[in-house]
């Protein structure tokens, strides 16, 4: 099948770490990435991997991925109320016409 | 730079009315275009691809179509809504040939009343 799954829902300190999970398919995805969707907006490329890549840190953000268990994971150091949204998972298929597999997304909601 | 143009931001629209729904992309040629629908607190299905002007693909079927008029105009479309046809719409784009991720526009918050 094509489906990318994540947790519906994470709750956080403010100044703690999240992480937010997801798991993929197709092991012959080529990137993975991590979109943000903040209240009534669209969505936001946040970063991604490259799959011969197993981790990838840009500045608050840490991606993860496992190829063997088909794990990605998005680590989000000191939380702020700001980074509280949606978080979309998606993989891409190779061939075709650049196709996206998102997942149903993880709302992450960080209290003081 | 590229952008993406997307609009109306809300609409309200009655059963069995018409829709159109806009998108237009700036500063890259022939690029993918994409239709998707977020319904309220739910995941993203794609409605619509496109590859090029007049290439469009269906993912689901549905009330709606899409046409590709121009090189960088997308545009959604419905001749009678229905209840169902209510939620969050997107399009978005990205370069063609290569894989990479997609930029979407902002957005436009349907609601069918």
């Amino acid at each position: 099948g094509e489906d990318v799954e994540q947790s519906l829902f994470l709750s956080v300190r403010e100044g703690d770490s999240s992480v937010i999970n997801c798991t993929y398919t197709d092991s012959s995805s080529t990137y993975l990435y991590w979109y943000k969707q903040e209240p009534g907006a669209g969505l936001q490329l946040l970063t991604y991997i490259f799959s011969n890549m197993d981790m990838k840190q840009d500045q608050r953000l840490t991606v993860l991925l496992n190829k063997k268990d088909k794990h990605l994971s998005l680590r989000i150091a000191d939380t702020q109320t700001g980074d509280s949204a949606i978080y979309f998972c998606a993989e891409s298929k190779p061939g075709g016409y650049n196709k996206l597999i998102f997942g149903a997304g993880t709302r992450l909601a960080v209290h003081p | 730079s590229q952008t993406i143009h997307q609009w109306p931001a809300t609409l309200v629209q009655p059963v069995g009315s018409p829709l159109s729904l806009e998108c237009t992309v700036e500063g890259t040629s022939n690029p993918n275009l994409y239709w998707y629908r977020q319904a309220a607190g739910r995941g993203l299905q794609l409605l619509f691809y496109s590859v090029g002007i007049g290439q469009i693909s269906s993912e689901v079927p549905q009330n709606l179509s899409a046409s590709r008029p121009q090189d960088r105009q997308f545009i959604l479309s419905s001749k009678k809504l229905l209840l169902s046809d209510s939620g969050f719409y997107l399009c978005a784009w990205s370069p063609s040939g290569i894989a990479g991720g997609y930029t979407f526009g902002s957005g436009t918050r349907l609601t069918v009343v």
